[in-house]
């Protein structure tokens, strides 16, 4: 059973770089079917979709944080990794990680969710 | 402000059927498939209906999603108080090419 669990620090200080593992057990990153993606939901608010990446390392991002995002992978740990740049409270989400099947909003499974605060 | 619109609440009383709506555009719902996540707090958010209308083994058939134009609904039947969580509603947006998200619907069980 494929599962997902998101890893990093729960604080974070404004300016500074967020950054975020997942590591997907129970099956292969490595799928010619999926894409691996990071979504986020800040306190009282909805789901975002922050980006998605592929096996080979072909990435893909929301228009509104691309400037400050970086998805990377590793086929060799069964990992993908989110790096957001200079992080202000806004960026204070409970952040997900998840399979998405190819060119489509199908998330699943998903990781429990990590909360990450921003704040001196 | 989020590119498909819900409406922030509904509410039903156990076994009544609630409705919740999702409203986007042609470049979005008009030209691909609605998926409906159920959202309970503390967890991971769980696919309910794919592809607009399908349900994922293990979703009961209380569940039903349905798509007209650019907008689309979730039906649940029978409603009981475990029912209770976020709704969202998600498709992919052609103008953005990438995946979208609605605002999210609080159901309650009265």
């Amino acid at each position: 059973q494929l599962q997902l669990q998101e890893s990093g620090p729960g604080l974070v200080k404004p300016s500074e770089t967020l950054s975020l593992t997942c590591t997907v057990s129970g099956g292969s990153i490595s799928s010619s079917s999926y894409y691996w993606g990071w979504i986020r939901q800040p306190p009282g608010k909805g789901l975002e979709w922050i980006g998605s990446i592929f096996y080979s390392g072909s990435a893909y991002y929301n228009p509104s944080l691309k400037s400050r995002v970086t998805i990377s992978v590793d086929t060799s740990k069964n990992q993908f990794s989110l790096k957001l740049s200079s992080v202000t409270a806004a960026d204070t989400a409970v952040y997900y990680c998840a399979r998405q099947v190819l060119g489509t909003a199908a998330f699943g499974p998903w990781g429990q969710g990590i909360l990450v605060t921003v704040s001196p | 402000q989020s590119v498909l619109t819900q409406p922030p609440s509904a509410s039903g009383t156990p076994g009544q059927r609630v409705t919740i709506s999702c409203s986007g555009s042609s470049s979005n719902i008009g030209s691909n498939y609605v998926y409906w996540y159920q959202h309970l707090p503390g967890t991971a958010p769980k696919l309910l209906i794919h592809r607009s209308n399908q349900r994922p083994s293990g979703v009961p058939d209380r569940f039903s999603g349905s798509k007209s134009g650019t907008s689309a609904s979730l039906a649940i039947s029978g409603l009981r108080s475990e029912d209770e969580a976020d709704y969202y509603c998600a498709t992919w947006d052609d103008s953005l090419s990438g995946p979208v998200f609605g605002g999210g619907t609080k159901l309650t069980v009265l």
